[in-house]
């Protein structure tokens, strides 16, 4: 079956420091995979796209990167601060599908 | 724009009631989801409208659960009858269709109890 896995639930970084998420995927072919911040109470917001023929993605302090051979994109935020404090999902798209399938998100805590 | 609003954002009901949750998209997004969220199953397509069309409700959980699209900027999840475990935040997102990058815009979301 298919299988969206965002390992480490939690994740607590010093400030300054870069952050490193994980999504790992199963038995799936996605045309591209998106990363989202949800913060506590709110929806979640979109912040990067990368597509299947994309190796990497770069968006100010944010990098991700696609691997489809691993199955594995990976998240990161350089110098990070407090402020990044937020549950951040990953979530694929296959085919011509419109509609995203969403990880189970990892929380990542900044420590001043 | 104000973004997708969604109503109410909270509601407190018993079991057997009937629940209805609301949605207005963006103007100009022609596509809608619901989502359903909790802390066990994370964030689970319901159902996703194109142009007002029901496109796939293959995430419905059951027949209790119905959503409609009687035009392009109102939107309605429905449960009836209502149960403990439905349980959960519910969001609406949108999104045009023809966007390269396919990004959904969430709404708040609306938080269910059942009792």
């Amino acid at each position: 079956s298919q299988k969206i896995e965002q390992n480490s639930e939690a994740l607590n970084i010093q400030e300054g420091k870069t952050a490193t998420l994980t999504c790992n995927y199963t038995n799936y072919s996605p045309a591209y995979l998106q990363w989202y911040r949800q913060d506590p109470g709110r929806g979640p917001v979109f912040l990067l796209l990368i597509r299947e023929n994309e190796k990497e993605k770069r968006k100010e302090r944010l990098k991700v990167t696609f691997d489809t051979t691993l199955k594995q994109s990976l998240f990161h935020i350089t110098a990070s601060q407090p402020a990044d404090s937020a549950t951040y999902l990953c979530a694929l798209a296959a085919g011509s599908a419109r509609q995203l399938t969403f990880g189970s998100g990892t929380q990542l805590t900044v420590l001043p | 724009d104000a973004g997708v609003i969604q109503s109410p954002r909270h509601e407190v009901t018993e079991m057997g009631q009937e629940v209805t949750l609301r949605c207005k998209p963006i103007s100009g997004h022609n596509s809608l989801f619901w989502y359903r969220q909790t802390m066990m199953r994370g964030l689970e397509l319901l159902i996703y409208f194109n142009n007002n069309v029901p496109i796939d409700d293959s995430g419905m959980p059951e027949d209790r659960f119905s959503a409609k699209m009687p035009n392009a900027s109102f939107s309605t999840l429905k449960i009836q009858p209502s149960e403990p475990r439905d349980s959960a935040v519910y969001f609406c997102a949108s999104s045009l269709s023809t966007s390269a990058s396919g990004e959904l815009f969430f709404g708040e979301g609306s938080r269910l109890t059942v009792l």
